[in-house]
């Protein structure tokens, strides 16, 4: 049962457009949310994270917007730079029990175009 | 610069052939982890230990078993590996359990199993 859910596999933008990444999830417990970025033979390394007591987080060209009633997340990437095509993976965590525990999403391929 | 560090980046081992992952940090953090990730699949947390203290998940086969001689230092070892575990091994690190922090991921193991 995926508990955080990021139903695109995949999206091509073009530079200079926005890129807008949906992360989707269902577990009440959750709190914190992070986007994670990875290059291929590389690891994930952290972008941007937003807590529950916010709706919106921005840094650069990276804004991430929580809709807490819908249980949704999404990234905005503008302007969009082909060094940004890598896999996002969603990430979240909570309190409560085991919840510290990252729970991450399958991930969506970014491709920017030139 | 501080960083997650895993050796080596590629290893090929036989089936049933036992094997070891190494990780290592120079963060200084109390937290390491061990993920394994197959291709389009989200990482799945395998066990992870706080200091010298170790969960194990619940769904993680026997055949999976971890060591942490000391803080910079955690080992992921497959005793007999099947087909079914070739995959990338990811090691991350947090500062402690809390809800709130952020992992920090190595650039992963490629296992191959023949």
């Amino acid at each position: 049962d995926q508990q955080v859910k990021q139903n695109s596999p995949s999206l091509s933008v073009q530079e200079g457009r926005i890129s807008i990444l949906n992360c989707d999830y269902t577990n009440s417990m959750f709190d914190y949310f992070l986007w994670y970025k990875k290059y291929p033979a590389e690891g994930p390394t952290f972008l941007i994270s937003i807590s529950s007591i916010k709706d919106k987080n921005e840094d650069g060209r990276f804004t991430v917007f929580l809709n807490k009633s819908a249980k949704h997340l999404s990234l905005h990437i503008v302007p969009s730079q082909p060094g940004d095509s890598a896999v996002y993976f969603c990430a979240a965590s909570g309190s409560g029990g085991s919840n510290y525990k990252l729970t991450f999403g399958k991930g969506t391929l970014l491709t920017v175009n030139p | 610069d501080a960083m997650v560090i895993q050796n080596p980046r590629y290893q090929v081992t036989q089936f049933g052939k036992p094997v070891t992952l190494s990780c290592s940090q120079t963060l200084n953090h109390n937290v390491m982890y061990w993920y394994q990730q197959k291709s389009s699949q989200a990482p799945k947390l395998l066990f992870h230990y706080y200091d010298k203290d170790f969960n194990n998940e619940a769904d993680t086969p026997d055949n999976f078993q971890s060591r942490r001689p000391n803080t910079s230092f955690c080992f992921l070892d497959i005793r007999s590996p099947g087909l079914g575990d070739a995959a990338m091994y990811l090691c991350a690190t947090s500062r402690d359990l809390s809800t709130y922090n952020e992992q920090f991921f190595g650039p992963g193991t490629r296992l191959t199993v023949l």
